[in-house]
């Protein structure tokens, strides 16, 4: 099985703050890596597929980077509505895998 | 726009088998991955399985023994049983979408299924 191992698994930001998150798999997954964000009580939303194509109707301070086995999502200017659980997931393999979570929580 | 609702029982007694159903509107059914996914109270999301609307599955290796998915393409759902549930088997259950090499792009609102007696 591929292990997605994603760091950190807490970070602490102020609103206008850029931020980075990322996402190491235990072998080589090319681009077939999404990212989410997820809110207490509603379903994940896709933010990135492919590792960096930015999904329709997503703001595009969230950007995707990395192929292989190193990537990352970065928050350019976090904004009120962008506090909440982001989620790597790699489709690459038949079996599929999410990291751990980052709770991205106000500073 | 397409719409997924998961439906099924909250409550599920322990080793017992935890059945719920996926209705997909809006949309077609074919040219599809449709998924499972849950998150326990407390931790991260986890991939269940997924089933092509072929009918071609694939399972998490740590719950295969006891996951099976299928899909009724005439009545545009798909369905997830998981037998011999636990406590550990709580939380809330997410059906998705996934498009090839896409993501999961559309899910479901989830589902909470408590494994108690």
């Amino acid at each position: 099985d591929i292990q997605m191992t994603q760091s950190p698994s807490t970070l602490s930001a102020s609103v206008g703050d850029r931020v980075t998150i990322t996402c190491r798999a235990s072998q080589s997954i090319s681009s077939g890596l999404a990212w989410y964000q997820q809110k207490p009580g509603k379903a994940p939303k896709l933010l990135i597929y492919k590792a960096s194509s930015l999904e329709s109707g997503v703001p595009s301070r969230f950007s995707g980077t990395g192929s292989g086995t190193e990537f990352a999502l970065t928050i350019s200017s976090l904004q009120p509505d962008d506090f909440a659980t982001y989620y790597c997931h790699q489709y690459y393999s038949y079996s599929w895998t999410f990291g751990q979570g980052t709770r991205v929580e106000i500073k | 726009q397409v719409q997924l609702q998961e439906s099924g029982p909250g409550l599920v007694k322990p080793s017992e088998t935890l059945s719920l159903t996926c209705t997909v509107s809006g949309g077609s059914i074919s040219g599809y991955y449709w998924s499972w996914i849950r998150l326990p109270p407390g931790k991260g999301l986890e991939w269940i399985g997924y089933i092509y609307y072929s009918g071609s599955t694939n399972y998490n290796p740590s719950l295969k023994s006891r996951v099976t998915i299928s899909v009724d393409t005439s009545k545009n759902q798909f369905s997830l049983r998981l037998s011999s549930v636990t406590a550990a088997d709580t939380a809330v259950y997410y059906c998705a979408r996934h498009a090839h090499g896409v993501g999961m792009d559309v899910w479901g609102q989830g589902t909470t299924v408590t494994v108690s007696s």
